[in-house]
């Protein structure tokens, strides 16, 4: 069974902090995804990752970088937290079909971050 | 663009009645569907997906949805749900140009009464 683990569950942090969310997958996927979730507005993707060093924009990056130096990890950076990025954020992954798109995505059960 | 409607925000059902959560997409090109669920505190959960071929697909906890071409619908229903299966919901559709990357709406909380 595929496993997603984001390091942690709750965290709070200060307007202005640097603030590093991690995810780890474990089924050798080569896609990784950071999304936020917020009431009414469903799943935004923030970045995409579809291999090692390589990243793409999603539809809100700002504010936000990532990091893939190794293919089971996926760092989502808060340059200078502001208290509009409190939200949900939800690390996924998936495989490469022989045809775009048409794998799963498997999610892990998020990070809720707050910032005060 | 592509998008993913889900016009219902929210469905409150009584146990044991049949349950329909509605999706919409707008695509001019071949898509991928799916529907995930959501339980409280958890990450997205698979429930099914059309990729191709019967328009009927059937997924997990007795969950079933039509891809409808014609309606560019892909709506989900359940014939009996349980009070286990207060969730939020959400459908998603492979965006048009080569990639992995998905689109999701916005969610349907459904909440089951006993």
């Amino acid at each position: 069974d595929v496993k997603v683990t984001q390091s942690s569950r709750y965290l709070v942090k200060r307007t202005g902090e640097k603030v590093f969310l991690e995810c780890v997958q474990d089924m050798d996927h080569e896609n990784m995804f950071w999304y936020r979730q917020d009431p009414g507005l469903g799943l935004r993707l923030i970045y995409f990752s579809y291999d090692v060093k390589m990243k793409e924009k999603g539809d809100i990056p700002e504010g936000y970088s990532v990091s893939r130096e190794k293919k089971e990890r996926f760092s989502l950076i808060l340059e200078s937290a502001s208290t509009n990025q409190t939200s949900m954020y939800l690390c996924a992954s998936s495989s490469t079909g022989l045809l775009r798109g048409n794998q799963p995505q498997h999610f892990g059960d998020g990070t809720r971050l707050s910032i005060l | 663009a592509q998008s993913v409607t889900q016009l219902d925000s929210q469905v409150p059902v009584f146990e044991e009645a049949p349950v329909e959560l509605r999706c919409n997409y707008s695509s001019s090109v071949s898509v991928y569907l799916f529907w995930y669920v959501q339980y409280p505190n958890q990450g997205l959960q698979l429930l099914l997906k059309y990729l191709s071929g019967s328009t009927l697909v059937k997924g997990i906890n007795g969950f079933e949805a039509e891809f409808n071409k014609s309606q560019t619908s892909f709506h989900l229903r359940k014939p009996s749900v349980h009070i286990s299966d207060t969730a939020e919901y959400f459908c998603a559709v492979k965006r048009p140009e080569n990639t992995d990357k998905l689109i999701f709406g916005t969610g349907t909380r459904l909440q089951v009464f006993p």
